[in-house]
């Protein structure tokens, strides 16, 4: 799987957006960009992924340059809920061959929403 | 919904003493998987599942051992605990594919110390 760079930390004001970036230089074309948090110690939780284009969910926006190279994740209104540790995933993902999907976890953007 | 349930939350051990973490999941999904995540790093994996009678090994396997017997239940081993095996142990599964909710689900993780 392709190695991920992101920000050791950020901080964000509560209400204003929140846009993590993530460099995957290295990704190729059947690679996945995925992104995780984890609030506190508790277990990572999903919040979006994508290929090539961008991507909105409930949660968060994803997007993802036209290379493929680097991507940013944005929460449009942060809350204090928000601070955790996010982390950029890139991963193979074989369809229907037994291979499980497995997950490269770096030590991500630890993210401070501040009053 | 139950989710992912990991048992037990909290452990502590003498080196050299074994036990079983427990990890059991009600979504039906194929892959399960067990990670580590020591103090200020991201998840390792340990080992992973693609479905029931079928394991293999991730990043960082020695010292523990893996079956899957059914499709709800992935038990962690650690056959002769060390010091060197301190740390949070995270279980996720997931349903195959690249599509919506094929996304990993964690359990809140069992805290172990081996003294």
């Amino acid at each position: 799987d392709a190695k991920t760079t992101q920000p050791p930390s950020m901080d964000c004001a509560e209400g204003r957006a929140a846009n993590l970036p993530c460099n995957h230089s290295t990704i190729s074309g059947n690679e996945y960009v995925y992104w995780y948090r984890q609030i506190h110690s508790q277990g990572p939780q999903y919040i979006i992924h994508g290929l090539k284009n961008n991507e909105t969910n409930e949660m968060a926006s994803l997007i993802i340059t036209e290379d493929r190279k680097s991507s940013t994740l944005i929460l449009p209104h942060a809350t204090l809920r928000d601070t955790a540790v996010y982390y950029c995933i890139v991963r193979v993902v074989f369809i229907n061959t037994g291979t499980a999907s497995k997950l490269t976890f770096g030590t991500g953007t630890r993210l401070q929403v501040t009053l | 919904n139950a989710g992912v349930t990991q048992t037990p939350k909290f452990q502590v051990l003498k080196t050299g003493q074994s036990m079983t973490l427990q990890c059991a999941q009600d979504m039906n999904h194929e892959y399960m998987s067990w990670y580590r995540q020591d103090p200020g790093m991201g998840l390792r994996l340990i080992h992973y599942s693609v479905g029931a009678g079928i394991t293999d090994q991730g990043e960082v396997p020695n010292g523990y051992n893996v079956s899957r017997s059914t499709t709800e239940d992935f038990p962690l081993r650690l056959l002769s605990a060390a010091p060197s095996q301190t740390s949070v142990y995270f279980c996720a599964s997931s349903k195959p594919g690249t599509g919506a909710n094929t996304e990993a689900f964690f359990g809140q993780g069992t805290r172990l110390t081996v003294v």
